[in-house]
């Protein structure tokens, strides 16, 4: 079974320039979430996806984050205009329904650094 | 509100001597508790799990935790270290409550990181 894909790996960019980030989620998981892991520091969550709706964007500065979750599938994660202080790995995770028994299944993250 | 203490942001051990990871969590509803690790360059992986069964949970790779509702802990232990356990672990926890569909982000730890040395 193939896991959570995500790309770019890596990214480097100016700050106030925008960067858009993809994840596809393991096939069939319905629930899709987006963390943000700055150096040294635990992955915070920002946004939880539930199919197409979004379940909890609590966490998301939404003045410069954004993200969707079209057909209920495939999601981007977009930062327009970046911040230095947005340098970090961006984790997709999905699970099967959200339950918070069932297990998030981790991609391998996408490196951030803004210059 | 939910909050994960993961006390020791550098553990080191010897290979072959007894591993303790401590976490502790605050939370307003009863937990669902989780310990992951991470190896570099990749994302997390799941090692075990607390939801309210047994308190004591095994995992995989001989990690074991127990859940400890009035110490509000649950550390992470395993007998004898190898030296392929060295990576970053850490503790999280989520509400307790499914109604189906609501959110059940995970809340993380600062981790912590284990050293193994031979």
């Amino acid at each position: 079974e193939a896991g959570v894909a995500q790309s770019p790996r890596y990214k480097i960019i100016e700050k106030r320039q925008s960067v858009a980030f993809w994840c596809n989620p393991i096939s069939g998981h319905a629930t899709l979430y987006w963390y943000q892991q700055i150096l040294g520091q635990g992955p915070k969550l920002l946004i939880q996806f539930q199919n197409n709706g979004v379940v909890d964007d609590s966490q998301l500065p939404k003045d410069r984050f954004s993200a969707e979750r079209l057909k209920g599938v495939d999601s981007t994660l977009k930062i327009q205009p970046a911040k230095l202080e947005d340098s970090a790995v961006y984790l997709c995770a999905s699970s099967t329904e959200g339950a918070p028994h069932n297990e998030q299944f981790f991609g391998p993250g996408t490196r951030l650094t803004v210059l | 509100a939910q909050s994960v203490t993961q006390l020791g942001s550098h553990v080191s051990v010897s290979e072959g001597a007894l591993v303790l990871l401590r976490c502790n969590y605050s939370s307003s509803v009863p937990p669902y508790l989780f310990w992951y690790v991470q190896y570099p360059n990749q994302g997390l992986q799941l090692l075990l799990k607390y939801t309210s069964a047994a308190t004591l949970v095994k995992g995989i790779n001989g990690f074991e935790a127990e859940f400890k509702k009035s110490e509000t802990s649950f550390h992470l232990t395993k007998p004898s270290a190898h030296m392929s356990d060295a990576a970053e672990y850490f503790c999280a926890v989520s509400p307790y409550w499914y109604s189906g569909g609501g959110a059940d982000g995970l809340t993380f730890g600062k981790g912590t990181h284990l050293i193994i040395q031979p």
